[in-house]
């Protein structure tokens, strides 16, 4: 069965800082997405990613698959600490099914 | 502002209860979706249902019985449920179910604890 796994688990940042968050799967990726989830809460909708080399961008946050399909980052530039929370990468995997990484927590510090 | 609502927000019960869970969502999908997302373990897809019939059960026990009457609305009922089973309980819908990159949308869940 096909896995996501994210890195770094975990995340502390200063205010103004870049960072990186990396979704790595077991299989090709035919849909990639990602959200963010304040704790307690739902997951909110960032982006999708569906093509190979495809790189999409919403204020602040860019998100990039690789050309193999089996690689995304999220990448925040001049982080705030509104950028806080956890964010978790999602997979198709096969009819019905979806899949989710065990996410990563950022904290910004102001 | 979401368009998937859960209630309640938190629930309390003891393992003899029998509760529910509600999810609405008012976004015109026609596939919902139940999660159970527990500490350190990623989201666990627990039941989808498309156009109200159920597609996916993901060997999920008998104490966890979900109801979908229509598209925008889905239920969880609750019976002689464990400790372990103390998690936030997540819905959500999507345009359609069957994958084909569309991203799915998420009620804010209920804190579930059992005690």
């Amino acid at each position: 069965s096909q896995e996501l796994e994210q890195s770094p688990q975990s995340l502390i940042v200063q205010e103004g800082k870049n960072l990186t968050i990396n979704c790595t799967s077991s299989k090709t990726l035919y849909g990639l997405y990602w959200y963010k989830q304040k704790y307690g809460e739902g997951l909110i909708f960032l982006m999708m990613l569906q093509k190979g080399g495809e790189e999409k961008s919403h204020e602040k946050i860019t998100a990039k698959l690789d050309e193999k399909k089996q690689q995304s980052s999220l990448h925040i530039t001049a982080s705030q600490p509104s950028h806080a929370g956890i964010y978790l990468c999602g997979a198709d995997s096969g009819t019905y099914k979806y899949i989710f990484g065990t996410g990563t927590r950022l904290k910004v510090l102001a | 502002e979401t368009g998937v609502t859960q209630t309640p927000r938190h629930l309390v019960m003891g393992m003899t209860n029998k509760k529910s869970l509600k999810c609405e969502q008012h976004l015109g999908h026609n596939a919902m979706y139940w999660y159970k997302q527990s500490a350190k373990k990623p989201l666990e897809l627990m039941f989808v249902y498309n156009f109200k019939e159920q597609t996916e059960n993901n060997s999920v026990p008998s104490r966890f019985s979900p109801e979908c009457p229509n598209s925008s609305h889905l239920f969880l009922h609750l019976h002689t449920l464990q400790p372990e089973d103390s998690a936030l309980y997540l819905c959500a819908s999507s345009r359609q179910g069957g994958g084909g990159n569309q991203p799915q949308h998420f009620g804010d869940g209920t804190r579930l604890s059992i005690l």
